[in-house]
């Protein structure tokens, strides 16, 4: 099995930049995800880490350190439309996602 | 290019009913995944299949069975709904069931409740 964890709420302010952070212990490392999520919708990619370091793109960046089983989300010049849930996931056996249950983010005026 | 559809959007059903969640993509994806979606438990496999005429136990089986007869439709039965199977039920796809940069696309997901 693994174990994934990652905050359950959090609260920033619009313009801020928040980090958003997700540890696991997996057997095996494929790879890690972040997907958002927005309420009553369906989860859409943001970002994939397979190597250690930082991948940017655009306000958003992920980064990776495999040696300590930790990754962040961070997220620039926040906006309104930020708010949604962020979830992380690992893939190891190479078949499917492990998520962990999701990072609640809202942004605030 | 519509991607991937689920239907029915909801749907309400009586305890002891069969029920059978349509999945379908048009990317040409190998790989077709279902999963649920429950508050405080985050997304839970079901079944996948890595390829056409194979499917796979994810981590939540139990109660429920999965076919693919072809490479662009995956249902998932229900054989006889119970209450806890009340969720959200997400269909995904992704090139290969490979593993690595293998992003996953999901379905708009279907809102049942087994009553």
């Amino acid at each position: 099995g693994q174990n994934i964890d990652q905050p359950t709420e959090m609260t920033a302010t619009e313009g801020a930049i928040v980090q958003i952070n997700c540890t696991y212990q997996t057997s095996g490392f494929n790879g890690l995800f972040w997907y958002q999520q927005h309420a009553g919708e369906a989860p859409t990619f943001l970002s994939y880490n397979v190597l250690d370091g930082l991948e940017e793109k655009g306000r958003f960046s992920s980064f990776l350190s495999r040696s300590k089983g930790y990754s962040y989300l961070l997220l620039k010049e926040l906006q309104m439309k930020d708010s949604a849930s962020y979830l992380c996931a690992v893939i190891d056996s190479g078949y499917a996602l492990n998520f962990g249950k999701g990072t609640s983010l809202l942004v605030t005026p | 290019i519509a991607g991937i559809t689920q239907a029915p959007t909801s749907q309400i059903l009586a305890a002891g009913r069969r029920m059978t969640l349509r999945c379908t993509q048009d990317m040409r994806h190998n790989a077709m995944y279902w999963y649920r979606q429950d508050l405080g438990l985050g997304l839970r496999l079901i079944h996948y299949s890595n390829t056409a005429g194979t499917t796979g136990k994810g981590e939540v089986p139990d109660g429920y069975s999965v076919s693919r007869a072809n490479t662009d439709d995956f249902p998932l039965t229900l054989a006889s709904a119970v209450p806890s199977q009340t969720s959200v039920y997400f269909c995904a796809s992704s090139e290969s069931g490979g593993g690595a940069a293998d992003t996953q696309y999901f379905g708009p997901g279907t809102r049942l409740t087994v009553l």
